[in-house]
């Protein structure tokens, strides 16, 4: 089945710093999100992108599906913003979703 | 818009006992929902797709005759653990399907159901 990679696997940053994570996945998609899992264990969605660029707020993400990689930017990074991060995918018609194992992401005061 | 609910947030029950965790779409209808089971620090994985009015799909490894799942309508989706044991304790997370242009292109999950079997 399709592979999907994420790193880095753990993230600790100070309040206000930047930081990228990174999706690779081993086979063309037809669906790819990005989620926010908070420390209570709801997935947040934050992207819906199977290709292109997307910004919301302090948070944007970029998919480049010819070459299999999705990168999620966090700017002027808040302790709100620790939790773990999920890549998923699916291809075909089936819509069933591939998670990454995540990025556990701590920011500090 | 796209809010899923799950009941009850959290269960404890005895070992050999039965358990139904609901799964709700309030503002949009779902054809199709998904269950997932996630372990302590690990990733979802996906243990079985419901599909509205017909019998679900379950993934390899996932036994059918114990997680029982029922999609009645568009916006309720159930699962049953059966026969409860200590091993499966873990979290349970639906998500439902929202569809555009005929396709399934974003799921959203509900808060989760953390299941401990003593």
């Amino acid at each position: 089945g399709i592979q999907v990679e994420q790193s880095p696997p753990d993230l600790i940053l100070q309040e206000g710093a930047n930081s990228t994570l990174r999706c690779n996945f081993s086979d063309s998609v037809n669906n790819l999100q990005w989620f926010h899992q908070n420390p209570w264990g709801q997935l947040i969605n934050l992207f819906y992108i199977p290709s292109g660029t997307k910004q919301n707020g302090r948070l944007s993400a970029t998919t480049v599906a010819t070459e299999r990689y999705s990168l999620l930017y966090i700017s002027s990074s808040q302790t709100t913003d620790s939790g773990v991060y999920f890549c998923a995918i699916s291809r075909g018609s089936n819509y069933k979703l591939t998670f990454g194992k995540g990025t556990l992401l701590t920011v500090n005061p | 818009g796209a809010v899923v609910s799950q009941h009850p947030s959290w269960v404890i029950c005895k070992s050999g006992t039965s358990v139904k965790i609901e799964c709700r779409s309030l503002d949009f209808q779902a054809t199709t929902m998904f269950w997932y089971r996630q372990f302590p620090k690990q990733s979802l994985m996906l243990m079985a797709t419901s599909n509205e009015g017909s019998k679900a799909t379950y993934e390899q490894g996932v036994e059918k005759d114990k997680f029982l799942i029922n999609h009645a309508s568009l916006t309720l989706s159930t699962l049953t653990v059966t026969s409860a044991h200590p091993e499966d304790s873990s979290f349970y997370i639906c998500s439902a399907g929202r569809t555009s242009g005929g396709a399934t292109d974003t799921q959203y999950f509900g808060p989760g159901t953390r299941l401990t079997v003593l």
